[in-house]
């Protein structure tokens, strides 16, 4: 059974980097028909995509975080890091990672997140 | 940015009911919406994709349907364990974006 799990400090200060690591275990990293993504939700609020790794290593970042964003991906440790400089208070959210998945159906396809890590509440404060 | 707008915000029912949320997409998505469930503290969980197909281990309980910009996530018969927060999520274009949530609790 594939499982992610995140890691990385708990606490970061402003204007600094914040970086994660996830860990995928039970399963390879070599499937082309996966990606890799982080997700994070701000306390009590809803979810924001933050970026998607492809199974190229190409990446995709949201276009609000673009600037400030970098992913990487190896495979070989089977882990995908997500890299965020420059926080603020604003970064402040659990953090999950999670598998991007397709499914063709119908003539077209679909990708959605099939499996993810627990999640892990990184905090933004001096 | 394709905005997804879910109603109700909240809601509450009692086990047994048949529960509707509805995800409203600010322009045309084909059927390129997915739903999940997420209980406090915990991940989101994928029940359905593509508006209708319900993900494997999903109980049959939980349905997806669309109409235009229209898709719901209906529960046939509310039960215990699905009480927590539902959310609605476009795949039809990037950035992917997610409804702001619908809490259903207990009555």
């Amino acid at each position: 059974q594939l499982q992610l799990q995140e890691s990385g400090p708990g606490l970061v200060k402003p204007s600094e980097t914040l970086s994660l690591t996830c860990t995928v275990s039970g399963g390879s990293m070599s499937n082309s028909a996966y990606s890799w993504v982080w997700i994070r939700q701000p306390p009590g609020k809803g979810l924001e995509w933050v970026g998607t790794i492809y199974y190229s290593g190409s990446t995709y970042y949201n276009p609000s975080l673009n600037s400030r964003l970098s992913m990487s991906i190896d495979r070989s440790k089977t882990q995908f890091s997500l890299s965020l400089s420059s926080v603020t208070a604003a970064d402040t959210a659990v953090y999950f990672c999670a598998r991007l998945s397709y499914s063709y159906s119908g003539g077209f396809s679909i990708d959605y997140f099939d499996m993810w890590g627990q999640g892990t509440m990184v905090t933004v404060s001096s | 940015d394709i905005q997804l707008t879910q109603s109700p915000s909240s809601l509450s029912a009692s086990v047994g009911d048949r529960v509707t949320i509805t995800c409203r997409a600010s322009r045309s998505i084909s059927n390129y919406v997915n739903w999940y469930q997420q209980k406090s503290g915990k991940a989101p969980n994928l029940l359905i994709y593509a508006a209708s197909t319900l993900q494997s281990g999903v109980p049959s309980r939980f349905s997806g349907s669309a109409s235009g910009t229209d898709f719901t996530l209906t529960i046939s018969s509310l039960q215990p364990e699905d009480f927590g927060t539902y959310y609605c999520q476009q795949s039809y274009t990037t950035p992917t974006t997610f409804g702001q949530g619908t809490r259903l609790d207990m009555k």
